[in-house]
């Protein structure tokens, strides 16, 4: 199993350009998630989903949009991407709370940089 | 504007000591608790999960301690070698029961010296 594959690993944008980032599971995994990570902030939940065709806002949703069409595929994209949009972007999965041990599989990252 | 820098806490060892990485939770309702372990240009990885009905738990080398009087959460790592150095986070569930999202702290980093 490849667990959760994330593409791509680095990317540069400009300023105002679009790009949509891809996370992939083998997991059969219901729940999938898009996380930030920027230093001294921890990780912050950008949007998740619960299921296949279901999507939800996290802590910090603007700017960001999302689709989860097949259940093992969340696709995360910029709209219109901002210097305040440099982060490192994980993708996670889990079977979702309350099944055995349950934490999440993350993915190894895309350090997106806007320039 | 000031940059943001790295400002986690800092933990620096010898090899072959213990380490003990703490966390303050805020949620009186969280009853799931996890540490992950985050090295160097990697996504984090599960070490070890703790349910509020039990106040510890043992893996391979490490144990996880809970206390709910004071949300207190513990990572203790026996022996711990050089493979350690990494940023290790602790996440808890919030609200409690079904609650699918997890909430992160801001990680510690743990430096393992040979």
């Amino acid at each position: 199993n490849a667990g959760v594959t994330q593409t791509p690993k680095f990317r540069v944008l400009k300023t105002g350009q679009s790009m949509t980032l891809l996370c992939a599971q083998d997991m059969n995994h219901e729940y999938m998630y898009w996380y930030r990570q920027d230093p001294g902030m921890g990780l912050r939940l950008i949007h998740y989903s619960v299921g296949e065709g279901t999507t939800a806002k996290g802590e910090v949703p603007d700017g960001y949009n999302v689709s989860r069409l097949k259940k093992q595929n969340f696709l995360l994209g910029l709209e219109s991407a901002a210097p305040s949009q440099t982060s490192v972007y994980f993708c996670a999965s889990s079977y979702g709370l309350g099944r055995g041990d349950y934490g999440y599989t993350f993915g190894s990252g895309t350090r997106l940089t806007v320039v | 504007g000031e940059s943001v820098g790295l400002h986690l806490p800092t933990l620096s060892v010898q090899e072959g000591d213990n380490s003990i990485i703490n966390c303050a939770y805020s949620n009186s309702a969280s009853d799931y608790f996890i540490w992950y372990k985050q090295e160097s240009g990697k996504g984090p990885q599960f070490i070890i999960d703790i349910r509020s009905n039990m106040d510890k738990r043992q893996g391979q080398r490490v144990t996880v301690l809970l206390n709910k009087t004071v949300k207190h959460l513990s990572l203790q790592i026996a022996a711990t070698q050089p493979g350690d150095s990494a940023v290790y986070f602790c996440a808890e569930n919030g609200s409690g029961g079904s609650n699918y999202k997890l909430t992160f702290g801001k990680g510690t980093l743990l430096t393992v010296n040979p």
